[in-house]
Parts: structure tokens; sequence; C-alpha cells
């Protein structure tokens, strides 16, 4: 069956750098594109980010555009975020999903960041 | 202030039908495909709707999407206590590049 697992999460402090790992199994990972989507404490969702099955095109969000890089390592069936210059605003459960027609269809549990001093 | 636009909250009681609105734009509802989802409490959110009114495997078929120009709905029938839980709507966004999300409904079976 499908499965996303969500690693990487923590506490840390402003300003600092986290990175975030979702491995995949049970599909075709080389076959998919990947989405990064957060949610903050009980608030709604926000798009992070997607990646193209290949790699080769990245599209992000506005709040976190140029702090953040999505990338994959289809060898490893690895989907990975790279959270530089966190704000206290990134505090959030980060949840990896798999792509249908470039939205979200299946979603792992999540992994925890807390950005505080 | 979420791209697509869904009531905070919505109820109703045991076997009534429910539906949950979902506006948004030219750019993204009006042109493009509408996924919804499930989030029970302290879980994952969970595919309920793909491509406006498609159901994926295992999702019962009380739940219904469907979608009129840059507005889509879910509609849900015979309510039950386990539907209790927040629904969102997502689209892709051209203008954005990138996917947009409604701010969420909390749904309450009475």
């Amino acid at each position: 069956q499908v499965q996303l697992v969500e690693s990487g999460g923590g506490v840390v402090q402003p300003g600092r750098s986290l990175r975030l790992s979702c491995v995949a199994s049970g599909f075709t990972f080389s076959g998919y594109a990947m989405h990064w989507v957060r949610q903050a404490p009980g608030k709604g969702l926000e798009w992070v980010a997607v990646i193209s099955r290949d790699g080769s095109n990245k599209y992000y969000s506005d709040s976190v555009k140029g702090r953040f890089t999505i990338s994959r390592d289809s060898s490893r069936n690895t989907l990975s975020l790279q959270l530089n210059r966190l704000r206290p605003e990134d505090t959030a459960v980060y949840y990896c999903a798999r792509d249908g027609r470039w939205l979200p269809d299946f979603w792992g549990q999540g992994t925890l960041v807390t950005v505080s001093s | 202030q979420s791209v697509l636009t869904q009531p905070p909250s919505a109820s109703g009681t045991p076997g009534q039908r429910v539906t949950i609105s979902c506006s948004g734009g030219s750019s993204n509802v009006g042109l493009n495909p509408v996924n919804w989802f499930q989030q029970l409490p302290g879980t994952a959110p969970k595919l309920l709707i793909y491509d406006n009114n498609q159901r994926p495997s295992g999702v019962p078929d009380r739940f219904s999407g469907s979608k009129s120009g840059t507005s889509a709905s879910l509609a849900i029938s015979g309510l039950q206590s386990e539907d209790e839980a927040d629904y969102y709507c997502a689209a892709w966004d051209d203008g954005l590049t990138g996917v947009v999300f409604g701010g969420g409904t909390k749904l309450t079976v009475l």
C-alpha cells in the first residue's frame, strides 16, 4: 500500500536551518510529482512546494520562495525539503503528499517543525 | 486570507444532507480541477474527491462533488457522526503557479 513517512522535524531557533525527508513506498516514486504542504497549529492547510517527476521543475509559495528548497532522490525514493532562515511563522506540521494532476492526493502523517528561541 | 473561500463552519443532524461551498476565481477553480480533503481530528488530510466529482476507491458514495464556473461544492448525504471533521478544497492556480487551498470548513454533527 502507498506509504509516505516524514522525518526531520524538531525545535530550531529563528534564522537556523532544518532538512525534512519523506520516504515513499508502495508506488513508483519516479512516476509522480510530489508536494510539501504545511499546517500551523490550529490553522488551515498551506501549500509549500511541488517538484516534478524528474525534478526539473519546482514551484514554491511566495511565503517560502528563496528560503526553502525542494528536491528528490528517486534512487532512494526520498523527497526532501531544505528549510533555511527559519522564522517563527514557519512553525507547522509539514506533510509530504503524492501528486495527482498537480494537486496532492495521498498524504503522509507529517512532521512537526517548531521555530522558537 | 485564503485564495479559495469556504464557510468556516457547517452543521447538520444525523441523516441530513449538508453542502460545503468553495468559491475561487478564473485562474484556479474556473480553470482547473478541484480536490476535496477530509481531516479528522489529529490526523493527516485524506483525499475525498478529485477532479471535481470523482471518488477514490473506499470513499462512500454519500460524498459527492460538483463544480460550476468558479465555484465548487462538496455534498454529504446521510450525515453520520464520524463525518465530523475539517474539510478543505484545493485547486491549482495558473496565475500563482501553485496550489491554493480554501480556509477549511469545520463540520459539526449535532
